[in-house]
């Protein structure tokens, strides 16, 4: 089955500066990848994902780039607030066929420091 | 905009009870994804729904079970309840067979005394 590896598990940056979270994955035939934001007790918000026909996606301060040959995929959060203090997963999936479940990260607890 | 309802909010059951989370997709979805999150742990995939037949299997253990029906509503059924079962049970919608989009309710806090 699909494994996937999250880094860092903990990241502490200054307000307004940017924050990278990197993940790898080992199932080729992976296709889908989502990252969700979760607050503590709260549930996982959706905030970006990208497909594998795609190399980079962006929305505001947030990207998230794609490299398929590597099996890597990572999410860029530029001028970083307090409000961006969560715990970020990031997932994937092979959207094909069927209704697959989503294969998580261990999380990246990022901080952000005033 | 409507959201997953999850019910009920916060459960607590003793060890060896049954216990049923109910989950109401977003209007429209035909699809339901359902996790078991632990705590400081990531969300893990139990089991999935396309048009009430079972999609996908993933970690789900015998003792569960679970269902969607003709309105799309889903449950899960939890037997022989463990300690171990102590964790928040989400329950996630999607529109369609891909496995994309999937927006997760506020979840249910499952508590094994």
């Amino acid at each position: 089955g699909e494994n996937v590896e999250q880094h860092p598990s903990t990241l502490s940056v200054q307000e307004g500066d940017s924050a990278v979270i990197k993940c790898t994955y080992s199932d080729s035939a992976s296709n889908y990848f989502p990252w969700y934001k979760q607050e503590l007790g709260k549930r996982p918000q959706l905030i970006i994902d990208i497909r594998s026909n795609v190399g980079e996606k962006k929305d505001q301060r947030i990207a998230v780039t794609l490299n398929k040959t590597a099996k890597h995929f990572s999410l860029h959060i530029t001028e970083t607030q307090p409000e961006d203090s969560a715990v970020y997963f990031c997932a994937a999936s092979f959207s094909g066929g069927g209704a697959d479940g989503l294969t998580f990260g261990k999380g990246t607890h990022l901080i952000i420091q005033p | 905009a409507a959201g997953v309802i999850q019910s009920p909010r916060h459960l607590i059951k003793e060890k060896r009870e049954t216990a049923t989370l109910k989950c109401y997709p977003i209007p429209r979805h035909d699809t339901v994804y359902w996790y078991q999150q632990g705590p400081g742990q990531d969300p893990q995939f139990l089991i999935s729904f396309y048009e009430k037949m079972q999609s996908d299997k993933g970690s789900i253990p015998d003792r569960f079970s679970a269902q969607q029906f003709s309105d799309y509503h889903s449950e899960l059924n939890m037997s022989s309840l463990e300690l171990g079962d102590s964790a928040l049970y989400f329950c996630a919608s999607s529109l369609g067979l891909r496995a994309q989009n999937q927006y997760f309710g506020a979840g249910t806090r499952l508590s094994v005394l």
